[in-house]
């Protein structure tokens, strides 16, 4: 089975900060990635799918890139809702999220 | 726009089953494949498996083969996920999730397929 690995598992920022999380595939899965927020109690978003297409609706503070191996998850302008867990998804294999938290 | 409803808070005791539904409003649903997640308490999420409601043929995660079977009533619009023989570690919150798909650019037909709609979840809780 392919392997998610997500990096770092938390990450502290500021609003107005960039941010970048990365999502490593134990083989190479060509673009089949796709992204979500989740923030406490509530159910996972779908931000980015294909690894860079952006979902309708997602502010286009949200970007995706990479394509076999490796990829990131970028918010160029962190706000104060973007404070969540973000988990990467490729078939039916969730990375283990990583934690955004204010600083 | 689809939404996903899902039945209320179960408390089982262990050995026991619980049966979780997710009825669709809205929109299609015979033709969207509809994956159950689960997510244990501070922990991250985790495919159950899915269905095609137009095709009624189930797939599920090998951990859960055998425990866990998914269904889906076209008439109702609704799918279901009942997992037996519960134990504590099954204390989750559970989601419905609806799968869209896109058609990938090339010679060859092939997609991607993302979780686009999901319902607010029910949380099941084991407990002697």
């Amino acid at each position: 089975d392919i392997q998610m690995t997500q990096s770092p598992s938390s990450l502290s920022a500021s609003v107005g900060d960039r941010v970048t999380i990365t999502c490593r595939a134990s083989q190479s899965i060509s673009s089949y990635l796709n992204w979500y927020q989740q923030k406490p109690g509530k159910a996972p978003k779908l931000l980015i799918y294909a690894a860079s297409s952006l979902q309708s609706g997602v502010p286009s503070r949200f970007s995706g890139s990479g394509s076999g191996t490796d990829f990131t998850l970028t918010i160029s302008s962190l706000q104060p809702e973007d404070f969540a867990t973000y988990y990467c998804q490729h078939s039916k294999t969730f990375g283990q999220g990583t934690k955004l938290e204010i600083k | 726009q689809v939404q996903l409803v899902q039945s209320g808070a179960e408390v089982k005791k262990p050995g026991s089953s619980v049966k979780v539904s997710c009825k669709a409003s809205g929109g299609t649903f015979s033709s969207y494949a509809i994956s159950w997640v689960r997510q244990a308490p501070g922990q991250g999420l985790e495919w159950m498996g899915g269905i095609i409601p137009i095709f009624g043929t189930a797939n599920y995660a090998q951990k859960f083969q055998g425990r866990v079977t998914i269904t889906a009533d076209e008439s109702t619009s609704t799918a279901y996920m009942e997992l037996s023989s519960l134990r504590s570690e099954d204390t989750a919150v559970y989601y419905c999730a609806r799968e869209s798909r896109i058609a990938a650019a090339g010679t060859v037909v092939h997609y991607y397929y993302y979780m686009d709609v999901w319902g607010k979840g029910t949380t099941v809780t084991v407990s002697s």
